[in-house]
């Protein structure tokens, strides 16, 4: 069974700081793997997509890598600012499943202080 | 371009009443997928559809029921609304349920549904 996990939970950063968020999962056989924002009372926006063919993509500030064969995912976050702040969550779609379901981790809220 | 269109934002129901979460989408979206998102439960998946006319159920589909008579359109209907009915439910598309890794899916604002 297909289980994603993301550490830390929570994280307090000062602005400016570049900071990582973790994923793994326990299955290697995906299609892909999406990193969404989720801001309180608001559905959740795509921020990336990765392919499992693979191994980053960048947009602006923020950088995602995959490395399938160990079952993890970063989300690179540059000068972090305030308007970053939000819950991050990441999200794979199984291989093997043809129900297109996507698994997500439970999410890793994010502070940025002024 | 709107997107995912969900719609109402926010329901309060009695227990035993019905209703139905309309979901919209302009991409000409194939699949389309409903999840609830629960506290310490994550985002579950209710039902999905491949297509017009094919619906099927996820993980969590009792109480619910779908139907997909346009592409772009996928409704859920609560039967009879129960307290454990209280969440918020979130509607998405992607162009196939997967098929290839370059397939985003998009999300709707959300609904947030309490049962009193």
């Amino acid at each position: 069974k297909q289980e994603v996990t993301q550490i830390p939970a929570a994280l307090s950063v000062p602005e400016g700081e570049n900071l990582v968020l973790n994923c793994s999962f326990t299955d290697s056989a995906i299609y892909n793997l999406q990193w969404f924002r989720q801001d309180p009372g608001k559905g959740l926006t795509s921020l990336l997509l990765i392919q499992s063919s693979q191994r980053e993509q960048t947009s602006g500030r923020l950088n995602a890598s995959l490395d399938k064969s160990s079952g993890r995912s970063t989300l690179y976050i540059a000068a972090s600012q305030p308007g970053d702040s939000a819950t991050y969550l990441c999200a794979v779609r199984k291989r093997s499943s043809n129900t297109g379901k996507l698994i997500f981790g439970q999410g890793t809220t994010l502070q940025v202080k002024p | 371009n709107a997107g995912v269109t969900q719609t109402p934002k926010f329901q309060v129901l009695k227990t035993g009443q019905s209703m139905t979460l309309q979901c919209a989408q302009d991409m000409n979206h194939e699949y389309m997928s409903w999840y609830r998102q629960d506290p310490g439960m994550g985002l579950r998946l209710i039902h999905y559809s491949v297509g017009a006319g094919i619906t099927d159920q996820g993980e969590v589909p009792n109480g619910y029921n779908v139907s997909r008579s346009t592409t772009e359109d996928f409704p859920l209907r609560l039967l009879s609304a129960a307290p454990s009915q209280t969440s918020v439910y979130f509607c998405a598309s992607s162009y196939a349920a997967g098929g290839y890794g370059g397939n985003t899916i998009y999300f709707g604002e959300g609904s947030w549904l309490t049962v009193v």
